[in-house]
């Protein structure tokens, strides 16, 4: 149980057009996903909240208008990154709370994205 | 100080050897704690939770934390080669509040 799935696994895209990654629960209804990013050789970095039927919670440094987060069901979040630039090339990665008392969290696979 | 620490290692251990990972977190308030295994390349995989003093068990894995000292290990009995990845810690306050922090990861290397 508590599978979460990513698509796509990779993707290469060119400078300044948008890339959609969806993120979803398998198994489980998750209201709660989070969205990371991980640079080479570095720790994961928060990105977002995101709770099913409200507005994702950004952390500090991170830009909504450019990182677009929708959770529009309990089973499906969706990232997408508008007007990428080469420095946004990074490992994303979701991960979905399982929900009542339960704090842990599983991850998806993630997405390798490239902007060339 | 950061949130959550970790020795980033390497830790190398030979084969069969027990491998000790140690974690200590800032906010005594933290609730939840929880070990990933991430190899590289690949996403964080969830080991073990745990949430009370002392120890917990899951077949060749211990974690163990003690809230007043604001530390948590993970023991890994009998290591072998394909337990080389990244361990992260991660600690979350709790009590509604979900952001988990992650700590920056041992890597461990089990030489066979």
């Amino acid at each position: 149980g508590a599978v979460v799935s990513q698509h796509p696994s990779r993707v290469i895209c060119k400078s300044g057009t948008s890339v959609k990654i969806e993120c979803r629960s398998l198994d489980f209804q998750a209201t709660t996903m989070f969205w990371y990013r991980q640079f080479p050789k570095q720790s994961l970095m928060l990105m977002a909240t995101s709770n099913e039927g409200s507005k994702a919670t950004y952390e500090q440094g991170v830009e909504k208008d450019k990182f677009l987060i929708n959770h529009a069901s309990l089973t499906l979040s969706t990232l997408t990154v508008t007007s990428a630039h080469p420095e946004d090339s990074s490992f994303y990665i979701c991960s979905a709370r399982l929900g009542g008392y339960s704090y842990e969290q599983y991850f998806g696979p993630g997405t390798r994205l490239t902007v060339t | 100080q950061k949130e959550v620490e970790q020795n980033s290692g390497p830790l190398s251990v030979p084969e069969g050897a027990i491998a000790s990972l140690n974690c200590t977190y800032s906010d005594r308030v933290s609730q939840s704690f929880f070990w990933y295994r991430q190899y590289s390349g690949k996403s964080p995989e969830l080991i073990m939770s745990i949430y009370s003093n002392g120890d917990k068990e899951d077949g060749r894995f211990t974690a163990q934390l003690n809230k007043a000292s604001q530390y948590v290990s993970l023991l890994i009995r009998d290591s072998q080669p394909s337990d080389s990845a990244t361990y992260l810690c991660a600690v979350i306050r709790g009590g509604g509040y979900q952001k988990v922090t992650f700590g920056t990861g041992t890597k461990l290397q089990v030489i066979p």
